[in-house]
């Protein structure tokens, strides 16, 4: 059964530590992305990676760093610089950065997310 | 970056049609338009995708204009599980698609 899945589901940090979000894809696909979402707003990137051992910034990377070991895993790491990193972060997963492949569409699969919380 | 336009919220009533209307004027000539939908905690999930004209598929149809200028999504005979967060994307390169705020439709019984 393919997909993609990010964990944990939920989770709590205190100000001033580090976590790590897990974000992992059996669908063979090339390119990964990040992004959060605030209340009531729509996705914003964070990071993306169109292949393994390459990622690039996105529009909001301050505070955030990213790691593409391997093809089929992109964990993100929100660091003590991220000033507002209580959000919903969501990862997704195409076969390429390109919607339109050379017969069919390319469609964008996304995680079930991970809701971060700073106490 | 070609920004999209769309109304915030819509009211519908089950088994009715309803219509998305987006607004992209300054869409690019390679740029794809694409309608996601997002349920509230979960990850938006693709609906349809297209270039200029018609597009059809077993969930909705996507009516594109010649200017393509604008787009509209329309859902025939929406149920009360399609209430959610409907967003317009255009653009050429997936990590180029600007997710704006969507429009929330709440379906009522």
């Amino acid at each position: 059964d393919g997909g993609i899945t990010q964990s944990p589901k939920y989770l709590f940090r205190k100000e001033g530590q580090n976590v790590t979000l897990s974000c992992e894809q059996n669908l063979n696909h090339d390119a990964m992305y990040w992004y959060r979402q605030d209340p009531g707003q729509g996705l914003r990137l964070i990071y993306y990676s169109q292949i393994v051992n390459d990622f690039q910034k996105g529009d909001i990377a301050e505070g955030y760093s990213v790691s593409r070991e391997k093809k089929e895993s992109f964990p993100l790491t929100v660091t003590s610089a991220q000033k507002n990193p209580t959000a919903f972060y969501l990862c997704a997963s195409s076969i390429s950065l390109l919607p339109r492949g050379a017969i069919t569409y390319n469609e964008q699969f996304f995680g079930p997310g991970t809701r971060l919380t700073v106490l | 970056l070609a920004k999209t336009t769309q109304p915030i919220s819509m009211d519908s009533y089950e088994g009715q049609e309803v219509n998305i209307t987006c607004s992209h004027n300054n869409i690019a000539t390679n740029d794809y338009i694409t309608w996601y939908q997002q349920f509230p905690s979960q990850g938006p999930r693709f609906i349809i995708q297209g270039y200029k004209t018609k597009v059809t598929n077993e969930v909705a149809s996507l009516f594109i204009p010649a200017d393509r200028k604008s787009s509209t999504l329309s859902l025939p005979r929406v149920s009360l599980s399609d209430t959610a967060v409907y967003y317009c994307l255009v653009g050429h390169y997936f990590n180029k698609f600007y997710f704006g705020s969507g429009t929330k439709l709440n379906v009522k019984p």
